[in-house]
């Protein structure tokens, strides 16, 4: 099915443990973006990537590493997951710059206890 | 720095007309978006404006001035399913992204 899927949908990990969030898109968009939410905060930026071997920091990087080795995944890794990055992630794509309606993927929420 | 700015909860009954509203300073621009997302899903694209004047479509309608800083999404007619959390998002940031507002949920008393 085309589109963009995530996964794990749902996460509870340990405090200290490596996490690798998964995002899978079918479109061969060129854009690629994974997102946090949290209540009081709205939707930031932890990584993008405009190509495959291309990524490049958003707002709220640090813990966080990605890689795009394919155009259709883009997988984010916890290296050392603590509690404040608790939250839920949201994977999304484009075919272009700014100006293109992003699709966004499910959702995975972890938990870190 | 980039700020966007929308109410973070509103009330509205069934059948009414209700007006959002959204205020931005980005650093960049490349169109103002509004994503609706209901409780425990995805967002999901409703309106697209990247220059002035009003956008409709169907019951929704969205309206930009870009040289005030300032959007507008309208719901008309409102239903039950509307209750939901409306994004208002600046498209254009320096790495190409979607610059999202903290979101304002609506919800539809009958």
């Amino acid at each position: 099915d085309a589109g963009i899927t995530q996964s794990p949908r749902y996460k509870i990990t340990e405090t200290g443990r490596q996490v690798t969030l998964m995002c899978h898109q079918t479109w061969s968009h060129s854009y690629m973006f994974w997102y946090r939410q949290d209540l009081g905060h709205g939707l930031r930026l932890i990584y993008y990537s405009a190509a495959a071997d291309i990524t490049d920091k958003g707002e709220v990087p640090d813990g966080y590493v990605v890689s795009r080795s394919k155009t259709e995944n883009f997988p984010l890794t916890l290296e050392s997951a603590t509690r404040s990055q608790t939250s839920v992630y949201f994977c999304a794509s484009t075919s272009g710059q700014g100006g293109s309606e992003a699709f966004f993927g499910q959702g995975t929420r972890l938990t870190v206890v | 720095g980039q700020n966007i700015d929308q109410p973070t909860e509103m009330t509205a009954t069934e059948g009414a007309i209700v007006q959002i509203n959204c205020t931005y300073q980005t650093s960049g621009f490349n169109g103002l978006f509004w994503y609706q997302q209901h409780a425990g899903e995805a967002p999901t694209f409703l309106s697209y404006n990247v220059l002035d004047g009003l956008e409709e479509k169907g019951r929704f309608s969205s309206f930009l001035s870009r040289s005030k800083g300032y959007s507008y999404l309208l719901l008309k007619e409102l239903q039950m399913k509307d209750s939901a959390s409306y994004l208002c998002a600046v498209g254009g940031g320096s790495q190409g992204n979607l610059i999202f507002g903290k979101g304002t949920k609506l919800s539809v008393k009958p």
